[in-house]
């Protein structure tokens, strides 16, 4: 069946330093790769997205990266701060909306 | 304003009662969803209605039962609560057409006890 890995599950980054979380989808007719911020006590919010037409897409200090061929997409963030502490959700769209597992990432000042 | 808006914000109640959440949302978007997210934070679908119509029915117990009397309203009934409910429900919604951004509500937390 479709399923969405995502990794690392916990991240913990110094301020200053870059972050990426990677995902792995399995269903080929995905074209759709967003990825959900979801701060403590919050609902998820989107940050990022990306098309199957497109191989990167950047907002300022977050980009997200799509390989196609091996399926998977990433979302790098630069130059972290602590309000960027929050829970990372990949979400993958095809016939069913299946979140990624999701990454704790802590940055510490 | 609130774009897509949920109540209860907290629902504490017993086991084998029966409990309904309300969603609305004021974004004029096509389709509503039901997610629940567990303790360990793993966000799940459960159901997806696109103008008032069922489209995704994920594997839920029966006892929860949705109910869309209009396309800005997606409903959520449970029956006979058990403990393994206990979990936030994100109500959320998007505009459809091949526009997936989704629009989450700021969460039911459902405590069983």
């Amino acid at each position: 069946g479709e399923n969405v890995e995502q990794h690392p599950s916990t991240l913990s980054v110094q301020e200053g330093d870059s972050a990426v979380i990677k995902c792995t989808y399995s269903d080929s007719a995905s074209n759709y790769f967003p990825w959900y911020k979801q701060e403590l006590g919050k609902r998820p919010q989107l940050i990022i997205d990306i098309r199957s037409n497109v191989g990167e897409k950047k907002d300022q200090r977050i980009a997200v990266t799509l390989n196609k061929t091996a399926k998977h997409f990433s979302l790098h963030i630069t130059e972290t701060q602590p309000e960027d502490s929050a829970v990372y959700f990949c979400l993958d769209v095809a016939y069913k909306y299946i979140f990624g597992t999701g990454t704790r990432l802590k940055v510490l000042a | 304003d609130t774009a897509v808006s949920q109540t209860p914000k907290y629902l504490v109640t017993q086991m084998g009662n029966d409990k309904s959440i309300k969603c609305e949302q004021n974004l004029g978007h096509d389709t509503m969803y039901w997610y629940k997210q567990d303790s360990k934070k793993f966000l799940k679908i459960m159901f997806s209605y696109n103008n008032k119509e069922l489209i995704i029915n994920e594997t839920v117990p029966n006892r929860f039962s949705p109910k869309s009397p209009d396309k800005a309203h997606l409903n959520l009934h449970i029956n006979s609560l058990e403990l393994g409910d206990s979990a936030v429900y994100f109500c959320a919604s998007s505009q459809g057409g091949g526009n997936y951004e989704q629009y989450f509500g700021p969460g039911t937390r459902l405590t069983v006890t």
